[in-house]
């Protein structure tokens, strides 16, 4: 079965440090992967996606991942941390049933940015 | 602007009553799913349905239910709410998710349910 697991329930960094967020999946077949970032009262919305071109993926906000198979991971970064990163970070990976794709969440990492 | 609304955004229960969360989505999305957030435990899949007439059980169905009566909406009862059911609950829809056009989810803002 597909999963992913995050490493780190809690992350701090400071203003203007780098961000790196961890997240390793299993999957016995080429995964699409996914970050979501969830701020304060709101819902998840996509950071960015995987789905096989490209293995450096950009998304919004300046953070990218970088999909590497032989550690089966897809970790989150940002080279600089602003203070309204501040969220929760949600890995996730699809997951097969019946010819579609549903989303299998990990368990999130709460980002926190000091000045 | 197309959107996905959950109502009540938050509400207090008692044990043994029955509760009903409502999503409505105006994306036209024929997927669409709820998720329950818990701490350490990041979100878990309740039901999700693919199009009218259709649900299925996710991974946490115990205890919840869900129609699919037309595209917009996908309520979520609990039949008979227990301490364990308090949660934030997240309804999310998706235009595709089929294996060759994995699409994203967009989600509400969710629902807090406290069950005393």
């Amino acid at each position: 079965a597909q999963s992913v697991t995050q490493l780190g329930s809690h992350v701090s960094v400071s203003e203007g440090a780098l961000v790196l967020l961890r997240c390793n999946y299993s999957s016995s077949v080429p995964p699409y992967l996914f970050w979501y970032v969830q701020y304060p009262n709101q819902g998840l919305q996509l950071l960015l996606k995987y789905t096989s071109a490209a293995t450096l993926v950009k998304g919004i906000n300046g953070f990218e991942a970088e999909f590497k198979k032989s550690e089966t991971s897809f970790h989150l970064t940002k080279p600089s941390a602003h203070m309204s990163d501040a969220a929760e970070y949600f890995c996730a990976v699809s997951r097969a049933s019946g010819g579609y794709n549903k989303l299998i969440f990990g368990a999130g990492t709460r980002l926190a940015v000091h000045p | 602007d197309a959107e996905i609304t959950q109502s009540p955004r938050h509400k207090i229960t008692e044990t043994g009553r029955q509760v009903t969360l409502a999503c409505h989505q105006t994306w036209n999305h024929n997927n669409m799913f709820w998720y329950r957030q818990d701490l350490g435990h990041g979100l878990r899949l309740i039901h999700y349905s693919y199009g009218v007439q259709d649900t299925n059980k996710g991974e946490v169905s115990d205890g919840y239910s869900v129609s699919r009566s037309n595209t917009e909406d996908l309520p979520l009862t609990l039949e008979s709410a227990a301490s364990s059911q308090t949660s934030v609950y997240f309804c999310a829809s998706s235009p595709s998710l089929k294996l060759q056009n994995t699409g994203e989810l967009f989600f509400g803002e969710g629902s807090r349910l406290t069950v005393l």
